[in-house]
């Protein structure tokens, strides 16, 4: 199985900061590398897939980088909304792997 | 609009079995590949399986093979996950979520269906 290891396990961040999260996968993926943002209570959801491309609706603030075995998540201008946890997924292999997810909060 | 609603949790025994659907709207079901993912509670994120648009090929982890069957009913729009001999460490929330080919992402989910094993 491919492991995603995902860093940092938390973070806060200010109004208006930028942060980012890394994803490092075991093998390479081919950047089938996908980011979902889940809120408390609710479902994931699709922010980033194939590593770069933004998904309809999300802000143009999120973008996603990488290739090989490493990928990172990156939020520029942090706003209250973007409060909850983040998780990488790799689509290129099955079983498809999750990272063990970031928290990010607002400080 | 996209939408999944997910039908059937609830509490079951160890050993016993229970059935999800989802019931999917808004886009033409038999165009895209569907999976579950679950959730233990207060965890991350883990793939169940994965059930091609057409329902010819099934791929599932393997803590679950043997004892799961992802399924579909392209004439009803629906995706169904049979569990069987169902053990503690399946309480979860399991989601359902279209799965593109093309960006080999999930890129609509459900509301998610709280699955408790338990005694």
């Amino acid at each position: 199985d491919i492991q995603m290891t995902q860093s940092p396990h938390s973070l806060s961040a200010s109004l208006g900061e930028t942060v980012s999260i890394e994803c490092l996968t075991s093998e390479g993926i081919s950047n089938y590398l996908a980011w979902y943002q889940q809120k408390p209570g609710k479902s994931p959801q699709l922010l980033i897939y194939y590593t770069s491309g933004l998904q309809d609706g999300v802000p143009s603030r999120f973008s996603g980088s990488g290739s090989g075995t490493q990928y990172s998540l990156k939020i520029s201008n942090m706003q209250p909304e973007d409060e909850g946890v983040y998780y990488c997924q790799q689509g290129y292999k099955y079983p498809w792997t999750f990272g063990g997810g970031t928290k990010l909060e607002l400080k | 609009e996209v939408q999944l609603v997910e039908f059937g949790g609830g509490l079951v025994q160890p050993g016993r079995s229970m059935k999800l659907s989802c019931v999917a709207s808004g886009f033409t079901f038999n165009n895209y590949d569907m999976a579950w993912v679950c959730q233990a509670p207060k965890k991350g994120l883990e793939w169940v399986a994965t059930i091609t648009y057409d329902g010819s090929s099934t791929y599932y982890r393997d803590s679950v093979k043997g004892r799961f069957t992802i399924s579909r009913d392209n004439a009803k729009s629906t995706l169904y996950l049979q569990m069987d001999s169902l053990r503690s460490e399946d309480t979860a929330t399991y989601y359902c979520a279209r799965h593109s080919r093309i960006t080999q992402a999930m890129d609509a989910w459900g509301q998610g269906a709280s699955v408790t094993v338990s005694s």
